[in-house]
């Protein structure tokens, strides 16, 4: 079956500019999660979804990160007014129901800011 | 809180020669434990996990792990690498805490296989 895929693979934006990274989980998977990856702090973890409780936020770095997840599938991380600091690599994965069932990468979003 | 230590940065190794990878781990629960090889332009793929049980974890693509809960230590083993095996490893952590199995990564090791 199809993998994690996430769109687009290449973000280049100005500073300033609000940008939607978009993230389509595996088929049946409730566990949905977004990380980020960049020279300078390596991978973080940024928000967790699971079901339709409330999503764990705390590895958003600023109030300008946001993310939903409607329906309980399809992911969108939303960040406003981007900086140069916020150029990195964006993951999503996701899982099955369990804690520590085998997170399934996709292939990321390289967002550029200039 | 928990963390992760990869000490070495990068590897260098000949093909066919064996290789270890180190991973300490710090933490106050009782941990599950990860390895992602991530080859270059692409996602992060799991190689092997620990869970519980035997200590000795055997992954894809001939990678073995032992988990040494008084080292706090899970090195990534290979007795013979391949030229393909070239890519950056990521040793991983995550806790049966209630909020999820959210990943605390170390900050990778590129293993870099010569001929």
């Amino acid at each position: 079956g199809a993998g994690v895929s996430q769109s687009p693979s290449n973000k280049v934006t100005e500073k300033g500019k609000d940008v939607e990274l978009r993230c389509d989980p595996i088929s049946g998977h409730t566990a949905l999660y977004w990380y980020r990856q960049s020279l300078g702090q390596g991978l973080e973890f940024l928000i967790y979804f699971q079901g339709n409780s409330a999503p764990d936020k705390s590895g958003l770095p600023s109030d300008r990160f946001s993310a939903e997840r409607t329906g309980g599938s399809v992911s969108t991380l939303t960040i406003q007014r981007t900086q140069q600091e916020d150029s990195a690599v964006y993951l999503c994965a996701s899982s099955s129901l369990g804690s520590y069932n085998e997170q399934f990468f996709g292939p990321g979003t390289r967002l550029t800011v200039l | 809180a928990q963390s992760v230590t990869q000490l070495d940065s990068q590897v260098p190794v000949f093909e066919e020669a064996p290789v270890e990878l180190r991973c300490n781990y710090s933490s106050s629960v009782s941990v599950y434990l990860f390895w992602y090889v991530q080859y270059p332009n692409q996602g992060l793929q799991l190689l092997l996990k620990y869970l519980s049980g035997s200590t000795l974890v055997k992954g894809i693509n001939g990678f073995e792990a032992e988990f040494n809960k008084s080292q706090t230590s899970f090195h990534l083993r290979k007795p013979s690498v391949h030229i393909s095996d070239t890519a950056e490893y990521f040793c991983a952590v995550s806790s049966d805490t209630g909020g999820g199995n959210k990943l605390t990564f170390g900050t990778g090791t590129q293993l870099k296989v010569e001929l």
